[in-house]
């Protein structure tokens, strides 16, 4: 199994840009969540979804973040516009429930907003 | 979720066993500890968790004191490797939720 897989490890872009990130959870799993961390903040969870239906995004910062599940292998996030305050590591992780409720991480996007 | 404390740095000699403490009073009755870790650069790692019981695998131990109020996961046999912020977390298990991350622990196993 490859793990969560997150596109693009890198983005640099320039404030008011459109962001787009992107998670392939592990087949199977049924939850998938939205992390992001920043030396300031820490590690904050933003929004996760259980079979594809958004179950709490009050994580979600503000109205110029928002995220998608169409379908059980595929998610993205999007920042709509950027700015620099939102340069951080995005991580997305998925699970899949039962006894343990482990979640397993992608290796995270590194956003730098200019 | 119930709260923890953690302490937020300790060294630990290469090859030794490291203990790291977290105190969790306000645990509840159906609230598991769970531990990760995040080596620099790479998303949080599953650890281990537990209830009451002490609970071991492959990558550690975690003991859990009688009254639930306080936990200790040990690394048997620190490598650099291990060098990692540690995070203590109580949760409901079996259960699709979010995870509550505090600042955790950072660890550096000293060669």
């Amino acid at each position: 199994d490859a793990g969560v897989i997150q596109s693009p490890r890198h983005e640099v872009t320039e404030m008011g840009q459109e962001v787009t990130l992107r998670c392939k959870p592990i087949s199977g799993h049924n939850s998938l969540f939205w992390y992001r961390q920043t030396m300031m903040r820490g590690l904050e969870l933003l929004i996760y979804f259980n079979n594809n239906v958004p179950i709490d995004d009050s994580g979600m910062p503000e109205d110029r973040f928002s995220a998608k599940m169409p379908n059980a292998s595929f998610s993205t996030l999007k920042i709509q516009p950027s700015e620099p305050r939102d340069s951080a590591v995005y991580f997305c992780a998925s699970s899949l429930g039962g006894p343990t409720g482990e979640q397993f991480f992608g290796p995270g996007t590194r956003l730098t907003v200019l | 979720d119930a709260k923890t404390t953690q302490p937020p740095s300790m060294d630990c000699a290469e090859g030794r066993a490291a203990n790291l403490p977290c105190n969790h009073s306000t645990i509840s009755g159906n609230e598991y500890v769970y531990w990760y870790r995040q080596i620099h650069s790479q998303g949080p790692q599953y650890i281990i968790h537990g209830l009451k019981n002490n609970e071991t695998n492959e990558m550690a131990s975690l003991i859990i004191t009688e009254d639930r109020k306080s936990s200790t996961l040990i690394l048997p046999h620190a490598t650099l490797r291990d060098t990692a912020v540690y995070y203590c977390i109580v949760r409901v298990a079996n259960r699709d939720d979010k995870i509550i991350f505090g600042k955790g622990t950072r660890l550096h196993i000293l060669p």
